[in-house]
């Protein structure tokens, strides 16, 4: 069975650095073809892909926050992690993480989220 | 980016009904739009992969179709576990991206 779960501050302040860890199970992101990426959503709105890892530690960015942006990975505790730097009020939102399946291109599996609130 | 339109963004039925939610690309995606349904605690449930194949354990009444940049996501006969959100995705190319999502309510 698949699993992943995410964790984080809960909230921060502006300008702060975001970092948040998935930590999963039931799969190994050192196998071919896996990859976890990071998918946020604002209260009430919609999901904004933001960043992939994969089994060959290959990333890939969101070209709107790339800047901001740094995903890895600690394939022995089964880990994914994003930092988001500099955040701001607009990066209020719930943070996902999700199993990849490089050749579906399917995000399968997904964790329950984590509430992030930047706030001064 | 290749911009998802999702339609309609609500949508009242009955218990029973049968439904149609349409996802149409800015340009063609070859197939690669997914769905995915949102519960209102915010689970996340993926439910069609590469526009028609079911993901394990999603029941039949779930069907998917389209080709080209115009997709559909069906439910057969909706039952009470049904009404939620559904997301439409393309991972054609870099940033996949969502649709808006459509809001399945009881009507």
């Amino acid at each position: 069975q698949v699993t992943l779960k995410e964790s984080g501050p809960g909230i921060l302040q502006p300008s702060q650095t975001l970092s948040l860890t998935c930590t999963f199970s039931g799969f190994s992101l050192s196998t071919y073809g896996m990859g976890v990426g990071w998918i946020r959503q604002p209260s009430g709105k919609g999901l904004e892909w933001l960043a992939n890892i994969w089994w060959d530690d290959d990333k890939y960015y969101n070209p709107s926050l790339k800047n901001r942006l740094t995903i890895s990975k600690d394939t022995s505790n089964n880990q994914a992690f994003l930092k988001i730097t500099n955040v701001d009020t607009a990066d209020t939102a719930t943070y996902y993480c999700a199993r990849i399946l490089e050749q579906l291109r399917v995000m399968d599996a997904w964790g329950q989220g984590a509430s992030v609130t930047v706030s001064s | 980016d290749i911009q998802m339109t999702q339609t309609p963004s609500s949508m009242p039925a009955s218990l029973g009904e049968r439904v149609t939610i349409s996802c149409r690309a800015s340009q063609g995606i070859s197939n690669y739009l997914n769905w995915y349904q949102q519960k209102p605690d915010g689970t996340i449930k993926p439910l069609i992969y590469y526009t028609s194949n079911l993901q394990s354990g999603v029941p039949s009444r779930f069907s998917g179709s389209g080709s080209g940049t115009d997709y559909s996501l069906t439910i057969s006969s909706l039952e009470p576990e049904d009404f939620a959100m559904y997301y439409c995705q393309q991972y054609d190319s870099s940033p996949n991206t969502f649709g808006a999502g459509t809001k399945l309510e009881l009507k």
